[in-house]
């Protein structure tokens, strides 16, 4: 089945870790996305991981997944205050369908 | 590189009327999904076109319909507008494991 969750808010200092966390139930996804949305704007893609991955660094950017679990989590460290949008996780079912969660909006406060 | 491009960025329709949006992908990309986005029910996938074929389809009536040409742009059409169908449409460009998304039509029904 389709059904990807997340935690619907996040507040952090700037400058501290932001930890957002995604749930999955699809064993068979193959890829697991995050995208980041601005208010009035389309997604953002930040990264991906493939499935049979377990870790991804690119910058301030680490994504951690446990598939075992189907957890998903995306840290953005040193949180800066244009780090202040939605954050959706995402898994590809087949071809290239996404299925998206809720969203958490984070807020980055001084 | 250019990114995908959507027009009209804005539409204001009446209900009963139809409507047709325009998505053109990054050049070279093949695949064009069509999600909507509303507060209620998220992102929500419309379809998926893949060289002028649709090879994914989503839980949405009849009414909403898409076709892809032969240079990759794609369309999207909604009839008999319903004042449930506000939202904003966002069109993805794929070429293999990433999915890029365009800034969106915001669609209001009055």
């Amino acid at each position: 089945g389709e059904d990807v969750e997340q935690s619907l808010f996040l507040s952090v200092r700037e400058g501290d870790s932001s930890v957002i966390n995604c749930t999955y139930t699809d064993s068979s996804s193959t890829y697991l996305y995050w995208y980041k949305q601005e208010p009035g704007a389309g997604l953002q893609l930040l990264t991906y991981i493939f499935s049979n991955m377990d870790m991804k660094q690119d910058q301030r950017l680490t994504v951690l997944l446990n598939k075992k679990d189907k957890h998903l989590s995306l840290r953005i460290a040193d949180t800066q205050t244009g780090d202040s949008a939605i954050y959706f996780c995402a898994e590809r079912l087949n071809d290239y369908k996404l299925s998206f969660g809720a969203g958490t909006t984070v807020t980055v406060r001084a | 590189k250019a990114g995908v491009t959507q027009t009209p960025r804005y539409l204001i329709k009446t209900r009963g009327q139809q409507v047709t949006l325009s998505c053109s992908p990054i050049s070279g990309h093949r695949s064009v999904s069509w999600y909507q986005q509303t507060p209620g029910q998220g992102l929500q996938f419309l379809f998926e076109y893949f060289s002028e074929t649709q090879r994914n389809k989503g839980n949405f009536p009849g009414r909403f319909s898409g076709r892809q040409f032969s240079n990759s742009r794609s369309e999207m059409n909604v009839s008999t507008l319903e004042l449930g169908d506000s939202a904003l449409y966002l069109c993805a460009s794929s070429l293999d494991t990433e999915a890029f998304f365009g800034q969106g039509t915001r669609l209001t029904v009055v």
